[in-house]
């Protein structure tokens, strides 16, 4: 079974606009974290958000938050306010906590964004 | 403070040839991950270092295998290249998971292999 499940292959949004990500996540273990990187064409993997499994809080770094729903397994990310440099592909992973998961990511097959000016 | 550096960026390989890749982590940083990333598997874990001891190991077969240096300094290394092993190498280092959930993995530029 996927462990990070992202059902949008592909979003367009306008610039300036808010836009949502969408992102669900499978578990057994009671303590992870979830991260979201975003990957320009370039290649790098650029770190944007983190939430862990007990936070009480949704995570916000700038135009980007989290919106955790704990109970239905979810974990999408909200970027405000759109810019054209927001064009990227979009992943989500989960680090579980179990002894033998280290400091092992999982992804999710990634949702490409594009921003229209 | 200097990023994760990956060399080379570009590598064009032979069938059956052999591949070494790089990984410099973030100061300080003793763990080192590797991916492999391809338009059709997505992003997979190759494996995890810490102290110079593989911790963790992906589902990939043993021609597939890595090391680190006593300076945290890793290297991964494919041998009897294979047309599917084409792909973008992804390392990334981080604080060791018990210093704190929330430290993230910062990841390189990669090395794109290309397999002829």
């Amino acid at each position: 079974a996927q462990k990070i499940t992202q059902t949008q292959p592909g979003m367009f949004v306008q610039e300036k606009e808010a836009v949502t990500l969408d992102c669900t996540y499978d578990t057994s273990d009671p303590s992870y974290g979830l991260f979201w990187y975003k990957q320009p064409s370039s290649g790098e993997m650029i770190f944007l958000i983190y939430q862990g499994s007990y936070d009480q809080q949704n995570a916000t770094e700038g135009r980007y938050s989290l919106n955790f729903q704990k109970a239905r397994k979810s974990a999408n990310l909200v970027i405000s306010a759109s810019q054209l440099g927001d064009s990227a592909m979009y992943f989500c992973a989960m680090r579980e906590s179990n002894n033998n998961a280290g400091n092992m990511l999982t992804f999710g097959g990634g949702t490409r964004l594009m921003v229209k000016p | 403070k200097a990023g994760v550096t990956q060399t080379p960026r570009y590598l064009i390989k032979t069938r059956g040839q052999q591949v070494t890749l790089s990984c410099s982590p973030i100061s300080g940083h003793r763990s080192v991950s590797w991916y492999q990333q391809t338009p059709g598997q997505g992003l997979q874990f190759l494996f995890e270092y810490f102290s110079e001891t593989q911790r963790n190991k992906g589902n990939f077969p043993g021609r597939f295998s890595g090391r680190q240096f006593s300076n945290s300094r890793s290297e991964m290394n494919v041998s009897t290249l294979e047309l599917g092993d084409s792909a973008l190498y992804l390392c990334a280092s981080s604080l060791p998971r018990g210093t704190g959930g929330r430290s993230p993995l910062h990841f390189g530029n990669g090395t794109r292999l290309t397999v002829t």
